[in-house]
């Protein structure tokens, strides 16, 4: 059964500090890793999509990391701002046909950026 | 932005009562989905379409039906609500470079 797991599932910094989400996925076969952002009571935007040949990919000062030998991804978020407090989303995606994808969303990391 | 609006945003019902739920793009999407997203579980996939008149059935698919007549709406349609179904409906369309759309959520309570 494909998984997706995300840790830690929450968390608090203080602003301005960095921060790394972690992201462990059992997916087969593998496509691509999608991170998403859901800032509460909205629908999640996408930050990145890296593909199996993808090492990282940057979106500003979000840099997502992928090692498909470990099966693992983080988020890296750097000098947090306020705006920044939303859960996290990693979704993988396995191929399942042709032009037909199976998206697995983990749970989120629920981020709290404080003053 | 993939244009994509939901309605209602919030909506009270019964129990036993049908509801659809409106999802509506502007980028002629080929496949739209509808995920339902609840406390301690990663967003679920109930149906999708990859084209008008075309749908398929997710992880969560019980007690709910799907209709796609035009490319640009997807409706979910609860045929008689339950309080299981209290929940937060998430519409989603994929473009050609794989990037996924959500739109705002819509908001079910079943009373």
């Amino acid at each position: 059964k494909n998984q997706v797991e995300q840790s830690p599932q929450s968390l608090i910094i203080l602003e301005g500090k960095n921060c790394t989400l972690q992201c462990n996925y059992t997916v087969s076969p593998f496509s691509n890793l999608r991170w998403y952002k859901q800032d509460t009571g909205r629908g999640p935007v996408s930050l990145t999509i890296m593909t199996f040949s993808e090492n990282t990919k940057s979106n500003g000062r979000y840099t997502a990391t992928l090692d498909a030998d470990t099966k693992q991804s983080s988020l890296h978020i750097t000098a947090s701002q306020l705006s920044d407090s939303a859960s996290y989303i990693c979704v993988v995606s396995a191929q399942s046909g042709a032009g037909s994808y199976q998206l697995t969303f983990g749970k989120g990391t629920k981020l709290s950026v404080i003053p | 932005d993939a244009g994509i609006t939901q309605s209602p945003r919030h909506k009270v019902t019964e129990t036993g009562t049908p509801v659809t739920l409106r999802c509506h793009q502007t980028e002629n999407h080929r496949y739209m989905y509808w995920y339902r997203q609840d406390p301690g579980h990663g967003l679920r996939l109930i149906h999708y379409s990859y084209g008008v008149k075309d749908t398929d059935k997710g992880e969560v698919s019980d007690g709910y039906s799907v209709s796609r007549s035009k490319t640009e709406d997807f409706l979910l349609t609860l045929e008689s609500a339950t309080s299981s179904q209290t929940s937060v409906y998430f519409c989603a369309a994929r473009d050609l470079g794989n990037t996924i759309y959500f739109g705002e959520g819509s908001w079910l309570t079943v009373v």
